[in-house]
């Protein structure tokens, strides 16, 4: 498989900063989309990194180290509406994305 | 934007019938389309993979002949479970994907209750 590997739950505060990290398996990899998932809701799409570095889009940041297979997510100003599943799902060399077992983030007042 | 609806949304069919799932695109065209089942608290575990015009192709485990995916035209999947048991009881969501684009967007789901 693509060994891929993520926390399984996180608690933070409201107002706070937290980093989703994700490992995962570098052969014959493209790229790697990170997903928020509420509760019996399907994912929303959050970012989607491909070269090495931090790529912002307002309080979500991700990164992507290719060759330490390596990412990660991070949620600022953490607000309650926050509080999800966020999926790490790496592409490799067809359509298919395969999605870690996700981390459910709790974010309390 | 990039929409996907699922129809229906939930479903409760008794042992032994069959259920059909419908996935849709609705303001782009979708050359692939992506079949996930997910059950509690679990990851999505992608069933199958539809391109428009050709056969599904599915992944090691699930049986072809008890989900029929049939991907009609640009902007319609069907997902049929076939025979259905309790053990199908899950959340079944679509993706859909443009052509040279790898983003998958996903509809909001279909959960499936088996009785």
């Amino acid at each position: 498989g693509q060994n891929i590997d993520q926390p399984t739950e996180m608690t933070a505060t409201e107002g706070a900063i937290v980093q989703i990290n994700c490992t995962y398996q570098t052969s014959g990899f493209n790229g790697l989309f990170w997903y928020q998932q509420h509760a019996g809701e399907a994912p929303t799409f959050l970012s989607y990194n491909v070269l090495d570095g931090l790529e912002e889009k307002g309080r979500f940041s991700s990164f992507l180290s290719r060759s330490k297979g390596y990412s990660y997510l991070l949620l600022k100003e953490l607000q309650m509406k926050d509080s999800a599943s966020y999926l790490c799902a790496p592409r490799y060399n067809t359509d298919k994305l395969i999605f870690g077992t996700g981390t459910r983030l709790q974010v309390f007042p | 934007g990039a929409v996907v609806s699922q129809h229906p949304s939930w479903v409760i069919c008794k042992s032994g019938t069959s259920v059909k799932i419908e996935c849709r695109s609705l303001d782009f065209q979708a050359t692939t389309m992506f079949w996930y089942r997910q059950f509690p608290k679990q990851s999505l575990m992608l069933m199958a993979t539809s391109n428009e015009g050709s056969k599904a192709t599915y992944e090691q485990g699930v049986e072809k002949d008890k989900f029929l995916i049939n991907h009609a035209s640009l902007t319609l999947s069907t997902l049929t479970v076939t025979s259905a048991h309790p053990e199908d009881s899950s959340f079944y969501i679509c993706s859909a994907r443009r052509q040279s684009a790898y983003e998958q967007y996903f509809g909001p789901g279909t959960r499936l209750t088996v009785t």
